[in-house]
């Protein structure tokens, strides 16, 4: 079955880390760009951080840039976001993609 | 960053109505090799999003023929030919042409 699965997500203090991870299926995981791209509650999308199929191009919103790491591996047709100081405004879903399919989400609260 | 703005931000329809969204980019949202990387997307209530059309006008496999997207430069249009009560969501356009990649704000489409 072609899809992606997040996992990783929870409630976490200001300051703290959490790492998401999405393990795709069914498709040709290491010719393909990720994303991950996140959506308050109530609010659109921001796309927050893309990676190349090798894993040697990386790129992030300024918002997250310093704080959130992106990284892949190929062997385990996953692809992972490192978070690390996370902040209130973090408090989101968060998408993993490809743009033509999506995880369901995992949702990120931080909270003291 | 490129800054994209939909209209408008409510749409309620009639079904079995046209309707049609307006997404304008602050700059061209055409790339070095001549295509225009802007995308729309659908997400309907508790679910994550789906891509539609990509690179302007191409429509996703499955995606009904009654949606259809035109533009060019800086301005473009998702239009759908009569509206389905499946139809209602949020809709948004996208651009990956410039990092950061960018959505609009999204347009609620709604059945009147």
């Amino acid at each position: 079955e072609v899809q992606l699965v997040e996992s990783g997500g929870g409630l976490v203090q200001p300051g703290g880390s959490l790492r998401l991870s999405c393990e795709a299926s069914g498709f040709s995981f290491s010719d393909s760009w990720m994303s991950w791209i996140r959506q308050a509650p109530g609010k659109g999308l921001e796309w927050v951080a893309h990676i190349n199929p090798d894993g040697s191009q990386k790129y992030y919103v300024d918002s997250v840039k310093g704080r959130f790491t992106i990284s892949r591996d190929n062997a385990q047709n996953s692809v992972y976001l490192q978070m690390d100081s996370l902040r209130p405004e973090d408090t989101a879903m968060y998408y993993c993609t490809k743009l033509t399919l999506w995880g369901k989400g995992a949702t990120v609260t931080v909270s003291s | 960053d490129v800054v994209l703005t939909q209209s408008p931000v409510s749409l309620p329809v009639t079904l079995g109505q046209p309707a049609s969204i307006s997404c304008r980019s602050s700059q061209s949202l055409v790339y070095s090799n001549g295509d225009t990387y802007l995308h729309w997307f659908q997400q309907r209530p508790g679910q994550s999003p789906r891509r539609l059309i990509y690179e302007v006008s191409k429509r996703d496999s499955g995606v009904p023929d009654r949606f259809s997207g035109s533009g060019s430069g800086t301005e473009f249009t998702l239009k759908i030919s009569r509206v389905e009560a499946e139809d209602v969501g949020v809709y948004y356009c996208m651009q990956h042409t410039r990092w950061p990649h960018t959505f609009g704000q999204g347009t609620n489409l709604e059945i009147k």
